[in-house]
Order: structure tokens, then sequence, then C-alpha cells
């Protein structure tokens, strides 16, 4: 059963750069879409971004100039970094498997999301 | 973006009800739609994706249908594990969206 466990910085001042990092325990680290997705407190879920062990990357528009996900295949994890960090950057952290929708030769598409870490609480407060 | 709403945003319903869940997205999406149940403190949980196939191990209590814009949830006999938020999400196009979620609480 595969397991993902996420650690990283819990208090950030504005202007930092948010750090979190998740390890992926069992299964195959390829073909899937490894992704992270946040939750402001009380509020809903907001797709953060993606990548794959293939490098193939996609970030939501609101965050792209500021957040990077990058995948180390030879440790199973991949992380999230995101820059100029605001207090509405304030939220619960998930790390999450996506899976492949469907194949189009060597393409894929991302699907459903499962499993998900335990979420990490940042915030972010001067 | 493909914008996703949810109705209700809430309800109260009591054991062994059949509730319904419904999601609606601002276009055509196929059947690229998953829910997830969502209990306080604790990361979603997938119960559905393909709009209609149950993730393994989810309770056959649980059921999707739907295809281009409108979707359901239905909760066939509500039981107290059930009380939760439910969320819906399109896989369809990106940027990948959710719905505003649907509480479930005890009446």
């Amino acid at each position: 059963q595969v397991q993902l466990q996420q650690w990283g910085a819990g208090l950030l001042r504005p202007s930092e750069t948010l750090s979190l990092t998740c390890a992926v325990y069992g299964g195959s680290f390829n073909d899937y879409y490894w992704t992270w997705i946040r939750q402001p407190p009380g509020k809903g879920l907001e797709w953060v971004g993606e990548n794959t062990h293939r490098g193939r990357s996609n970030y939501s528009p609101s965050l792209k100039s500021r957040v990077t996900i990058s995948v180390d295949t030879s440790k199973n994890q991949f992380s999230l970094r995101l820059t100029s960090v605001t207090a509405a950057d304030t939220a619960v952290y998930y790390c999450v498997r996506g899976a492949v929708a469907q194949w189009f030769g060597d393409l894929s598409v991302v699907g459903w999301f499962d499993p998900w870490g335990q979420g990490t609480v940042v915030t972010v407060s001067s | 973006a493909i914008r996703m709403t949810q109705s209700p945003s809430s309800l109260s319903a009591s054991t062994g009800d059949r509730v319904v869940i419904t999601c609606r997205a601002s276009e055509f999406m196929s059947t690229y739609l998953a829910w997830y149940q969502q209990k306080p403190g604790e990361a979603p949980k997938l119960l559905i994706y393909g709009a209609s196939t149950l993730q393994s191990g989810v309770p056959e209590r649980f059921s999707g249908s739907g295809s281009g814009t409108d979707f359901t949830l239905t909760i066939s006999s509500l039981q107290s594990e059930d009380f939760a938020t439910y969320f819906c999400h399109q896989y369809y196009s990106y940027p990948l969206t959710f719905g505003p979620g649907t509480k479930v609480d005890i009446k």
C-alpha cells in the first residue's frame, strides 16, 4: 500500500520561501503525477501543481510565477517550493499522488488523487 | 478554468437517510470527475473516480453518476461515519479544480 509522508517548515515570515518535501513509500514512482494541493483555513481545496518522473510539470496559473515542484526519483521524493509567500499562502498543504486517467500512446493525462499525505500546516505571519 | 459548483453547500440529515449531492461544471468535462470525503483534521479520501467508479474499499452505499456537466454523489443510507464534507474534482482540463464542498451534518 502506497503511503506519502511529508515534512517542512510550518511557520514563515512574509517574503520567505515555503519548502516542503514528500516521500513515497511502496508502489512505483513512475507513471504518476506527484501533486501538491492546499487548503486555506476553513476553505476548499486548491490545486497547486504537479510533476512526473519524466519532468513534465504543470502549475496553477495563479501561482506559476512563484512555484516549483521537483522530483527526485533516486529517493522517491518530490518537493514544493513557493517563493515570496504572503498571508494568502497560509494553508494546509497536502502531497498527493495523481493517477493516470488515460494513456494516449506514450502520453498520459492526470486523473484522480489518491493517496494523500497527512498534510502540513503552513502559517505565514510577521 | 472549469468552475465547479456544488449544491447544497450544507445539509442536515439523520442516519439511514438517502443523501444526494450535486456537482455542476461550467463546461463539458465528460466523466473526468472524482468525489472525495473529508473529515475535520484529516486529509481528503477518494470515494469515486470516472464519475461512477467506486474506489476500492469504499462502502457500496456510495455511488456516483453523471456526465458532461452535471454529476451526483448519492449515499443510499447515511451512516454515522459519513458525516463529513464532500468535494467534487474535475480532471478534464488544466487547471484542475474542485467544488467548494458540501458539509453533511447531523440533524
